[in-house]
């Protein structure tokens, strides 16, 4: 097993345009989270799957973000019509049910310009 | 609610010596207790957790952290610090029972002086 896979690592775009960040789990992780950390802060909630079903998002996550998982495995993150405040790191972790810790990612790193 | 205070954003030790970084957490239910480590441009790593079990929790390359209820705290210690210590560190807390969505502090950048 290979850990939690992020693509791209690195993503720099003009503000106005749309852009999809994939994460691949640990095989068998039943749940999936994604997390914003911007600059000199901790990582914050955006939202996370049990299989394909989506149970909560934070309120961060305005409606310019979607995130699906349709087949319970992989997962996107769209964010449409970017604006420099989105410019972060967006980190996916993934777990496996009746176990405490979230395996990380490397994070995608996000610049808005 | 729950919610992680990390005390000192910078902590500078010389190596060899005593590495202590300080977490305090609030929760309303009985809480579980993370340590995350980050290298630049990198994701997370687990160092160690505490999931109700002993409260003196030993996790990778040397660290340990106590849980104390009475104080609300989970401090992070490496008795003998190395270079390859230097990073940002993150407390975090999710609800007991695991699977919950961690919260975490502001982090701590630890520098090691040769």
């Amino acid at each position: 097993d290979t850990g939690v896979s992020q693509d791209p690592r690195h993503k720099i775009t003009k503000r106005g345009q749309n852009v999809t960040f994939r994460c691949d789990p640990i095989s068998e992780h039943n749940r999936l989270y994604w997390y914003r950390q911007t600059l000199g802060q901790g990582p914050e909630f955006l939202t996370y799957f049990q299989n394909e079903a989506q149970l909560e998002k934070s309120r961060l996550l305005s409606d310019r973000f979607s995130a699906e998982r349709p087949k319970g495995s992989f997962s996107t993150l769209e964010i449409q019509r970017t604006e420099q405040g989105d410019s972060a790191m967006y980190l996916c972790a993934s777990s496996l049910i009746g176990q405490a810790e979230a395996f990380f990612g490397q994070g995608t790193r996000l610049t808005v310009v | 609610a729950q919610s992680v205070t990390q005390l000192g954003s910078h902590v500078s030790v010389s190596e060899g010596a005593l590495v202590l970084l300080r977490c305090n957490y609030s929760s309303s239910v009985p809480p579980y207790l993370f340590w995350y480590v980050q290298y630049p441009n990198q994701g997370l790593q687990l160092l160690l957790k505490y999931t109700s079990a002993a409260t003196l929790v030993k996790g990778i390359n040397g660290f340990e952290a106590e849980f104390k209820k009475s104080e609300t705290s989970f401090h992070l210690t490496k008795p003998s610090a190395h270079m390859s210590d230097a990073a940002e560190y993150f407390c975090a807390v999710s609800r007991s029972g695991g699977n919950e969505k961690l919260t975490f502090g502001t982090g701590t950048r630890l520098t090691i002086i040769p």
